[in-house]
């Protein structure tokens, strides 16, 4: 069974930083193109960004809203993909989940982790 | 980027009856592979989204066979041929064609 978890939420103030953790099973982590994708209180999801495997290239891409700011990578050793979150903003307050959108095992999502950026 | 559009943004509809919810996008979802990159995704109330749809048409495991996706191109079709209680929330629909990939604003599908 694909489990997708994802940790590291927290209350931060704007400027400040956050690293999230996603922990993989049920599925082969190292073949798998690995997102990141947001949801803001009661919005729709949005895109955050994509790191490929590395037989693919291990290359990332990100939205326009975070690019420069936000940093995803990966462990495969340990099935753990990371968001590096840094000069945080009000407006990246959202829930932010692990997701294989794209590629294979396609459509699956943590429970998500909530960040609040707030002074 | 490419836009995601959906109709209606709400939608009530009775037990048992059909339901279905249009997406269009601003450039065609067709790969050169042949493959369509459209998903439908339903959010539940507290719940993470979760597949119904993957490219274009297949039914994602589990999923009731009351559900199907159609279309191609840049017009896009979700229907429910019987819509039970627990297909109430949101559904989205979502392209990962090309990046960023989007999605659709979301239809609120509740029970009359």
């Amino acid at each position: 069974e694909v489990q997708l978890v994802e940790s590291g939420g927290d209350l931060v103030k704007p400027g400040g930083s956050l690293r999230l953790s996603c922990a993989a099973s049920g599925f082969i982590f190292s073949n798998a193109w690995m997102s990141w994708v947001r949801q803001a209180p009661g919005k729709g999801p949005e895109w955050v960004g994509r790191i490929k495997s590395k037989s693919d290239g291990g290359t990332t891409d990100y939205g326009a809203p975070v690019k420069g700011r936000f940093s995803i990578s990966r462990d495969d050793s340990k099935n753990a993909l990371y968001l590096q979150m840094n000069s945080l903003k009000s407006e990246d307050t959202a829930v932010y989940y692990c997701s294989t959108v794209i590629g294979k095992p396609r459509g699956y999502w943590g429970q998500g982790t909530l960040v609040t950026v707030s002074s | 980027d490419i836009v995601m559009t959906q109709s209606p943004l709400s939608l009530p509809v009775n037990p048992g009856e059909p339901a279905s919810i249009s997406c269009r996008s601003s450039q065609s979802l067709l790969h050169s592979n042949g493959y369509t990159y459209l998903d439908w995704y339903l959010q539940k109330t507290g719940q993470s989204p979760q597949i119904v749809i993957s490219l274009g048409f297949n039914r994602a495991s589990g999923v009731p066979d009351r559900f199907s996706g159609s279309g191609s191109g840049t017009d896009f079709t979700l229907k429910i041929s019987r819509v039970e209680a627990e297909d109430v929330g949101v559904y989205y629909c979502m392209q990962a064609l090309q990046i960023p990939i989007t999605f659709g604003q979301g239809t609120r599908l509740e029970i009359k």
